[in-house]
């Protein structure tokens, strides 16, 4: 069973900053199903990007997703306000669908 | 649009039933895997059940005690819990392949 790994726990910035989040698979996945999500306080997780690095519909392309293997990352590159909540990544592939535990950004 | 409208939540005693729907629309909903995610209060997100045309699955955390079902008919997705316990409490959403993710509906079990 593939467990994910998100580092940091939580992860200190400025707004205008670039934040890198970390996704460690326990195992080599195929990064065909690695996805990254967004969720804000009382809301639904949101979709950032799909596939490792492809963004969803709508997802602001200061958004972006690189990795594969077993190291995936999150990478938003100038912070704005609203990007100051919790991130997941999550594996597709096969059951049990396993999610990281969640990276906080909030702000320094 | 895509749509996902979750319903059926409440405060159940432990040990008891309840049955969660989640209405589907803006999509053809019997061409796509769902899925039930649930998310404790506070705490991160974790799969509980998926289900294809061939295929279901569970969580070990669930297994024996949760039925996933659909009717395509009725463009719907269903979780009957049972034998409910109190750390089954928590956020329940349906997503269609983890794309589109409904608003949630609230389980609290306790007596």
């Amino acid at each position: 069973e593939i467990v994910l790994t998100q580092s940091p726990g939580t992860l200190s910035l400025s707004p205008g900053e670039r934040a890198t989040l970390s996704c460690r698979t326990s195992q080599s996945v195929d990064s065909n199903y690695l996805a990254w999500y967004q969720q804000k306080p009382g809301q639904a997780p949101r979709l950032l990007i799909y596939g490792a690095s492809n963004r969803a519909t709508g997802i602001p392309d200061r958004f972006s997703g690189s990795g594969s293997g077993t190291d995936f990352t999150l990478t938003i590159s100038r912070l704005e306000p609203e990007d100051f909540v919790v991130y997941y990544c999550l594996h597709y592939d096969n059951s049990p669908f396993p999610f990281g535990p969640g990276t906080k950004v909030d702000v320094k | 649009e895509v749509q996902l409208v979750e319903s059926g939540g409440g405060l159940v005693q432990p040990g008891g039933s309840l049955r969660l729907s989640c209405a589907a629309s803006g999509f053809t909903f019997n061409t796509y895997e769902m899925n039930w995610v649930r998310q404790a209060p506070g705490k991160g997100l974790e799969w509980v059940s998926y289900i294809s045309g061939t295929t279901i699955n569970y969580a070990d955390s669930v297994k024996g005690r949760f039925t996933v079902s659909r009717d395509s008919a009725k463009n719907s997705l269903f979780l009957q819990m049972n034998s409910l316990r109190v750390e089954d409490t928590a956020v329940y959403y349906c997503t269609r392949s983890f794309d589109h993710w409904g608003q949630g509906t609230l389980v609290t079990v306790s007596s």
